[in-house]
């Protein structure tokens, strides 16, 4: 079945560092979701890339989607406190509505 | 708009008990489904409705797993009988339909169960 790799699974910054966590699917993505999850909380959606080369920015955010449609990547620039969080990616392959996760990044930041 | 519903927050129980979930999607939609949480398996897909009809259950690990949705604003995870593995979070969540641009999954706070 559909895989989604996620690396690195952990990623300690200090305030103001960039962090970046990236995504591979093991087949072609039509649309790839990113969440994040805060501690003890449920994941919340951040975004959705459907078209190949896609980027997307949500301020100090940016997201791609890889040019096979099988990869994608979260940048955080300038990280803060507030960007503490395990980062989802989600793909979802062809006619099928399933949406398969990825293990997560969990990133701290040291203020 | 209130969100996904989710009950109990926390579940302890003992080995060997019956176990229910309980989930009220958000109003309007069509889609809902039960994910579950560990540190080592991450976020499962155990089962997916439209309309109030289970259209995927491949991720339901076994016989012990059950799951329905009598309607439109009501399901349940079940299992009978509970073992330690199934300790997890429970996430509900709940879509409009998936192919619609946009279109995430808005999960619920999901249900902490610990079997001892």
């Amino acid at each position: 079945g559909q895989q989604v790799m996620q690396i690195p699974q952990y990623q300690h910054v200090q305030e103001g560092e960039d962090f970046t966590t990236y995504c591979n699917s093991s087949t072609t993505l039509s649309n790839i979701q990113w969440y994040k999850q805060r501690p003890g909380g449920h994941p919340v959606f951040l975004i959705q890339l459907v078209k190949s080369g896609e980027v997307k920015k949500q301020k100090r955010l940016t997201f791609q989607f890889g040019e096979a449609k099988k990869n994608s990547s979260l940048h955080i620039t300038a990280t803060q406190t507030t960007d503490v969080g395990t980062y989802f990616c989600a793909g979802r392959g062809g006619s099928n509505y399933k949406l398969t996760f990825g293990k997560g990044t969990l990133l701290t930041v040291n203020p | 708009d209130a969100g996904v519903i989710q009950s109990p927050r926390h579940e302890v129980t003992e080995m060997g008990q019956e176990v229910t979930l309980r989930c009220k999607p958000i109003s309007g939609h069509d889609y809902l489904f039960w994910y579950r949480q560990t540190m080592m398996r991450g976020l499962e897909l155990l089962i997916y409705f439209n309309n109030n009809v289970p259209i995927d259950d491949s991720g339901m690990p076994e016989d012990r797993f059950s799951a329905k949705m009598p309607n439109a604003s009501f399901s349940t995870l079940k299992i009978q009988p509970s073992e330690p593995r199934d300790s997890a979070v429970y996430f509900c969540a709940s879509s409009l339909w998936p192919g619609k641009e946009n279109s995430p999954l808005h999960f619920g706070n999901g249900t902490r169960l610990t079997v001892t």
